[in-house]
C-alpha cells in the first residue's frame, strides 16, 4: 500500500524558533509537493520538488527532497504567526501525476 | 481569470439523494481531479481525468460518477447519498506535465453533509 507519513502530526511553537516537518513515503517518486491549508479554506501550493536532492526556499520556509531515502523536510525559520496552518505533503504516483497525500501537519505559531 | 471555480459551497443532503457539484476551470488545463477530505485527514483522489472524454478512478471511487465532455467542466456526481459521504469536496486541475506545471490548483471546496 502507498503510504506518505508526515510527522509530527500537530506542533505548537513559540513565535521566532526554528522547527522541521518530516514527510516520508512508502514509494518510489521523484516529484514531491508541500501545500498549505488555512482553517476552512483551499490548498495552495508552496513547493514542487522535481528531483532528489532539490532545495527551494520562499521566504521562511525551506523545502528538501531526498529521493533515496523517500524523505522530505519542510524546515521553518524564525517562525511568526502568520505561518499558522496546516502543511501537507503530497507525492507523484502514476503516469497522470495522481498525488497520494499526507495526513498534514497542524502548525499554531504562539506569540 | 478566474481558476477553479467550485458550486456549490455548501449542502445538506438526506440520505438516498442525489447531486452533482460542479467544477470549472478557465485555464485550459488537460488535467483535472475530484478529492475529498475528511475531517482531520489528507486528501484522498475520488476520480481523475486527462482531457475531454477520459477519466479513470482513484483511490475512493465508490459511490460517485464523473464526466467531462469539454475541457473546463468535470462535475461529480452522487447517486445515492449515505453518510459516509459527509465530507469538503476539491476539484483541482493541473497544466501539460512538462516545465514548471506540475502544481495542481484547487478550487475553494464544496462542504457536503448527508444525514
Amino acid at each position: 500500500e502507498l503510504k506518505v507519513e508526515q510527522n509530527p502530526l500537530f506542533l505548537s511553537m513559540q513565535e521566532g524558533k526554528n522547527y522541521t516537518i518530516y514527510c516520508n513515503y512508502s514509494t518510489t517518486s521523484d516529484r514531491l509537493y508541500w501545500y498549505r491549508q488555512d482553517p476552512g479554506k483551499s490548498l495552495e501550493s508552496l513547493f514542487v520538488l522535481l528531483s532528489n536532492g532539490a532545495v527551494k526556499q520562499e521566504g521562511r520556509l525551506m523545502a528538501s527532497l531526498d529521493t533515496k531515502a523517500r524523505l522530505s523536510t519542510l524546515h521553518i525559520t524564525a517562525a511568526v504567526h502568520d505561518l499558522s496552518a496546516t502543511y501537507f505533503c503530497a507525492v507523484d504516483v502514476g503516469s497522470n501525476y495522481q498525488l497520494i497525500w499526507g495526513a498534514g501537519t497542524k502548525l499554531i505559531i504562539k506569540p | 481569470n478566474a481558476g477553479v471555480t467550485q458550486t456549490p459551497k455548501f449542502r445538506i443532503l438526506k440520505i438516498g439523494q442525489s447531486m452533482t457539484l460542479q467544477c470549472t476551470q478557465d485555464m485550459n488545463h488537460n488535467y483535472m481531479y475530484w478529492y475529498r477530505q475528511d475531517p482531520g485527514m489528507g486528501l484522498k483522489l475520488i476520480y481523475y481525468s486527462v482531457g475531454a472524454g477520459i477519466t479513470d478512478k482513484g483511490e475512493v471511487p465508490n459511490g460517485y460518477n464523473v464526466s467531462r465532455s469539454t475541457t473546463e467542466d468535470f462535475p461529480l456526481r452522487l447517486e445515492l447519498a449515505a453518510p459516509s459521504q459527509t465530507s469538503v469536496y476539491f476539484c483541482a486541475s493541473k497544466g501539460p506535465g512538462t516545465g514548471t506545471s506540475y502544481e495542481q490548483y484547487f478550487g475553494p471546496g464544496t462542504r457536503l453533509t448527508v444525514t
